[in-house]
Formats: structure tokens, C-alpha cells, sequence
């Protein structure tokens, strides 16, 4: 029982570089989402993608793009990362958005930009 | 997140008292999610609450939802070591499509 597989792991960046976190889900869910977390603000919801096809801003969407690859798949991308990315990054899929559907998510990303 | 407001912060109990999480909404709750996280793992899903003055047992842990769907708390029976962790409340709301997820309460049960 995969559920919500995050990759890389951890990972260390140089200021500028570009980096894309990778997510996967095997639940057949529409809906999903990427988070980051940060000590004392709680998790922050970065995109999330309704179905498939569709993707939208969340409340921190400065700096990221997303892409719904298909179902299954969905990829957070910093293109010139900044220090103020450095956070653990996750993602979560739900069968679809709205009420009574909690978000199951993957153990997520720890990414520091130096 | 601001829509979300959780206490305490951080809490130190010893093992086998009770204890009680609470999350404030200024705004209707639609749904309201209690999720647990270890320490360094991702988040995993405790309950559900969408109804005003509902309440959901799991083992030695019970939710309830207020009758005006704004405030929820998260009670913890005799706590155990195993219940340690970060607990964070998520909630959606009745306006937008957006999810949003409390601080968080960090919980340490010392044996």
C-alpha cells in the first residue's frame, strides 16, 4: 500500500538553481495538493490540482509552478530557488475536493537552498 | 493560518493524563480534520467532523464540533508515550475551495 510517494526525499540546493519535487498516488483520487511546512505557520497550501487537467493557486503560490501529469501525477517545480524556500514540502491527494474527503498525504520532501 | 487558530502550542503531559487540543475558526466551518504527524513523517488522518455538535471516538481519542461548527477540540484519555507527536487541525470552508491546516500542538508524553 504505496498511497502518496514523494520524491526526492531531502535534498540541498544552491541559490538559483531549479528543482522539480515529484509526488505520485496509486488511490485513483482526482484531486491533489502540495503543501509546505514551516516552524510556526503550519502547513500552507503552495497549488492544488481539482481533477485532472486543472490546476490553481493556493496561498502561497509565489515563486512555484505545478503540473498535473496525469491522474497519478503531480510535480511542484521552483525554477530559480530562493533561501526563503528552504521548508519540507508534501503532498497529499483526496478522491475529490470539498467536504467529506480527508487528504492522505506522503511523508514529503525536506528541501534546504543555501 | 490565520483562519485556523490552535492550542496550546506545545504541551508536556505525563503518561496517563488526560489532555485537550483546541482549534478556533473565525469563520463556519465546513468540514474539520484532525490529523496526527511524527516526528520527520508526513501527516496521517485521525477524524472527520462536518456536523455541528458532533463527536467521533478513535481509541483514547475523542473530537467533537461545536453546534456553530467554529471550534473543535481533540481529548486525549490516559495519554501514552505512542501519542506523542504534532496534532493539526484542517478545515474547509462554506466560501472558497481552499483547505487550510492549524499551527499545530506539539505533544510530549513523558513515561
Amino acid at each position: 500500500n504505496a498511497g502518496v510517494t514523494q520524491t526526492p526525499k531531502f535534498q540541498v540546493l544552491k541559490t538559483g538553481q531549479s528543482m522539480t519535487l515529484q509526488c505520485a498516488q496509486d488511490m485513483n483520487h482526482n484531486s491533489m495538493y502540495w503543501y509546505r511546512q514551516d516552524p510556526g505557520m503550519g502547513l500552507r497550501l503552495i497549488y492544488y490540482s481539482a481533477s485532472e487537467g486543472t490546476t490553481d493557486k493556493g496561498e502561497v503560490p509565489n515563486g512555484y509552478n505545478v503540473s498535473r501529469l496525469n491522474k497519478r501525477e503531480f510535480s511542484l517545480r521552483l525554477e530559480s530557488a530562493a533561501p526563503s524556500q528552504t521548508s519540507v514540502y508534501f503532498c497529499a491527494s483526496s478522491l475529490r475536493q470539498g467536504s467529506s474527503q480527508p487528504q492522505h498525504f506522503g511523508d514529503g520532501t525536506r528541501l534546504s537552498i543555501l | 493560518s490565520q483562519e485556523l487558530e490552535q492550542s496550546p502550542q506545545s504541551l508536556i503531559v505525563q503518561e496517563g493524563k488526560n489532555l485537550t487540543i483546541n482549534c478556533t475558526s473565525s469563520k463556519t466551518l465546513y468540514g474539520l480534520y484532525w490529523y496526527k504527524q511524527k516526528y520527520g513523517e508526513g501527516l496521517i488522518f485521525l477524524m472527520m467532523l462536518q456536523k455541528g455538535g458532533e463527536e467521533k471516538s478513535h481509541e483514547k481519542i475523542t473530537a467533537k464540533l461545536d453546534e456553530k461548527k467554529q471550534q473543535s477540540s481533540l481529548h486525549i484519555t490516559a495519554s501514552q508515550p505512542s501519542h506523542a507527536g504534532i496534532y493539526l487541525c484542517g478545515a474547509d470552508f462554506w466560501t472558497g475551495n481552499q483547505f487550510y491546516f492549524g499551527t499545530g500542538t506539539s505533544l510530549t508524553v513523558i513515561p
